[in-house]
């Protein structure tokens, strides 16, 4: 069965640091993957996805993410961290089947100090 | 665009108890799913409707949780009865079709609490 390990489960930064969330899946085959985030009080919404082509996926809020096949891992990356970038950030599998449901891994919250 | 509609947004039971949750898709959204998220863990897929079929029930408790689509467009989830382990937010999330490459959109979500 397909699962998605996120190992922080809580990131404290300041303002303007870099910021590496890992997120690592077990499924061998072809997969989509994604990281949705959720910002206190509202909803959990798409950050970026991957499906095909280029493994360095650009997404909002200057995000971006990379797949890596060999090391079955698709971390999130932001150069530069603002506080409004305070969040829950949730990675996720799917199978490449339209049949496929997506897997959420457990989350890691981020604080970013001001 | 308006989006996910969910109510009620928060819910208090006791075990043994009956609740039900309502969801309103984006209009025209053909793919709906029920998830259930709780504390400290992400959204887990409790049933996908694609319209007013039955796509994915695997995770579903059959025995306690049962969820509609009549018409294909909002749908009701309900859980009878309710046990403590029941507490979480359960989440609607709606999609243009199925597949991982069509954005599901999520609502804000139910939490329930089971005393």
């Amino acid at each position: 069965a397909q699962s998605v390990s996120q190992h922080n489960h809580h990131v404290i930064l300041s303002e303007a640091a870099s910021l590496e969330l890992g997120c690592n899946y077990s499924y061998g085959g072809t997969v989509n993957l994604f990281w949705y985030v959720q910002y206190p009080g509202q909803h959990l919404q798409l950050l970026l996805k991957y499906f095909s082509g280029d493994p360095l996926v650009k997404g909002i809020k200057g995000f971006e993410a990379e797949f890596i096949k060999s090391k079955f891992s698709f971390n999130l990356r932001k150069p530069s961290v603002q506080w409004s970038d305070t969040a829950e950030y949730f990675c996720a599998v799917k199978r490449d089947s339209s049949a496929s449901k997506i897997i959420f891994g457990s989350g890691t919250r981020l604080s970013i100090r001001p | 665009e308006a989006g996910v509609a969910q109510s009620p947004r928060y819910k208090i039971i006791e075990k043994r108890q009956s609740v039900a949750f309502w969801c309103n898709p984006i209009s025209g959204h053909a793919t709906l799913y029920w998830y259930q998220q709780i504390l400290g863990q992400g959204p887990k897929l409790l049933i996908q409707f694609q319209n007013n079929g039955v796509v994915d029930d695997s995770q579903l408790p059959k025995d306690r949780f049962s969820a509609e689509r009549l018409k294909g467009v909002d749908s009701t989830l309900k859980i009878q009865p309710a046990k403590l382990e029941d507490s979480a937010v359960y989440l609607c999330a709606s999609s243009a079709r199925p597949g991982g490459d069509n954005e599901q959109f999520f609502g804000p979500g139910t939490r329930l609490t089971v005393l």
